[in-house]
């Protein structure tokens, strides 16, 4: 099956530092997904992205955060100056079709962001 | 802001034993997904459902999509260790938002 794949699987970054995480979403999708999940809660939704844009995004992706599609394989996400309560794991998805309802969402493995 | 909260928050289970895990809202969906995380790992789709009322089995497990949409259950018969995992629902196809988990533990 195929697979969307993210690095680093591990990010250890001092506060105000920028990060940068990666994915390479699987190659014919279109709509690409930042999720994130500080340990024991819940998985936050975080950007979606379209047409190399924004479609969507949520309270918690404030001015810190930029989205950024540089080719046609890698989908980033930037932190601009890292807070300690960034530290998470962040989930790359994507998806082939937003307007199929029963269209699936694949995830990668997450990168996990330490901010000290 | 859709928010879907689910229960039990937690079950430990002995293996054989049958389970239900209740994900509510008080928003209507136009479709829930069933996800299974395991640690260290993305979640992993298992079902959506999209019709309210519709039931669909995947193996010993069984998802129903409440008549008015606004909730689902996850119904696992006879547990077997393999079944250990993070269980969650979500809602919503173009912003998928997550529900707060049940975590599964069945002890062998």
């Amino acid at each position: 099956e195929p697979e969307v794949t993210q690095t680093p699987s591990h990010q250890v970054t001092q506060m105000g530092q920028e990060v940068i995480l990666r994915c390479v979403p699987i190659s014919n999708h279109l709509y690409f997904y930042w999720y994130r999940q500080i340990l024991g809660q819940k998985v936050e939704f975080l950007v979606s992205f379209y047409n190399n844009e924004i479609s969507e995004k949520s309270e918690i992706f404030d001015d810190q955060f930029s989205v950024e599609r540089p080719d046609g394989s890698n989908f980033t996400l930037k932190i601009r100056s890292t807070k300690l309560e960034d530290s998470a794991m962040y989930f790359c998805a994507s998806r082939a079709d937003r307007n199929m309802m029963d269209e699936k969402l694949f995830f990668g493995s997450g990168t996990q962001l330490s901010v000290l | 802001t859709q928010l879907l909260e689910q229960s039990p928050q937690f079950l430990s289970i002995q293996e054989g034993e049958n389970l239900t895990v209740y994900c509510n809202s008080s928003s209507v969906f136009s479709s829930l997904q069933w996800y299974r995380q395991e640690p260290g790992e993305g979640p992993v789709l298992l079902v959506t459902v999209v019709t309210g009322g519709e039931v669909k089995k995947l193996k010993r497990l069984t998802f129903q999509f409440g008549d008015a949409r606004k909730d689902s259950s996850l119904h696992i018969t006879a547990a077997q260790p393999g079944d250990t995992g993070l269980y969650l629902c979500a809602g919503g196809y173009q912003k998928v938002t997550f529900g707060t988990g049940t975590k599964l533990q069945v002890i062998p």
